[in-house]
């Protein structure tokens, strides 16, 4: 079945780079994304890859996809604490409706 | 400009009464969603309409009955509300539903008491 999982919780020191890593089910998902969600806050659209792509760079955001391990990553260059939030990664499987992961919680310490 | 807004963002009420939630987006999309978050923060899809047509309708109780008057609009009407349906409700459209990117409303948080 559909599942995407990603580790609950990454604690980081401001300043340095932060790695959420993304595994998923599907191959045929079109696209990937990853979402943040502040505390209190709706879902911001953060970035998404299409599936043809091994990189996406969107200023401190890199995105890394490796089709073949079916794993997706997300890293922060120069992590800030506004940075903090609940991460999610999430696929459509081929579908319409976003699968999520259980989302990672990034803590960055100052 | 608010691209998809929802309406209420709080709503405390009592058990077994029934309630709406509203949402609008003025992107011009055609695929509108409704995803359920709980207190865990796990995220689950329950419907979508496509040019307001009904094409996806997960497991559900069917107190919870969508509503797409036209293509802007997806509103959740909730009959006999039990504590468990205590979450943040999130609409949610995108430009069509072949997986293209989905952009979120600010989530409607339902307690019930």
């Amino acid at each position: 079945g559909e599942d995407v999982e990603q580790s609950l919780f990454l604690s980081v020191r401001e300043g340095d780079s932060s790695v959420i890593n993304c595994t998923y089910t599907d191959s045929s998902s079109t696209y990937l994304y990853w979402y943040k969600q502040e505390p209190g806050a709706g879902l911001q659209l953060l970035t998404y890859i299409f599936s043809n792509m091994d990189m996406k760079q969107d200023q401190r955001l890199t995105v890394l996809l490796n089709k073949k391990d079916k794993h997706l990553s997300l890293r922060i260059a120069d992590t800030q604490t506004g940075d903090s939030a609940i991460y999610f990664c999430a696929e459509t499987g081929g579908g319409t409706a976003l699968i999520f992961g259980k989302g990672t919680t990034l803590s960055v310490s100052s | 400009d608010t691209a998809v807004s929802q309406t209420p963002k709080y709503l405390v009420t009592q058990m077994g009464n029934d309630k709406s939630i509203k949402c609008e987006q003025n992107l011009g999309h055609d695929t509108m969603y409704w995803y359920k978050q709980d207190s865990k923060k796990f995220l689950k899809i329950m419907f979508s309409y496509n040019n307001k047509e009904l094409i996806i309708n997960e497991t559900v109780p069917n107190r919870f009955s969508p509503k797409s008057p036209d293509k802007a609009h997806l509103n959740l009407h909730i009959n006999s509300l039990e504590l468990g349906d205590s979450a943040v409700y999130f609409c949610a459209s995108s430009q069509d539903n072949g997986g293209r990117p989905q952009h979120f409303g600010d989530g409607t948080r339902l307690s019930i008491l």
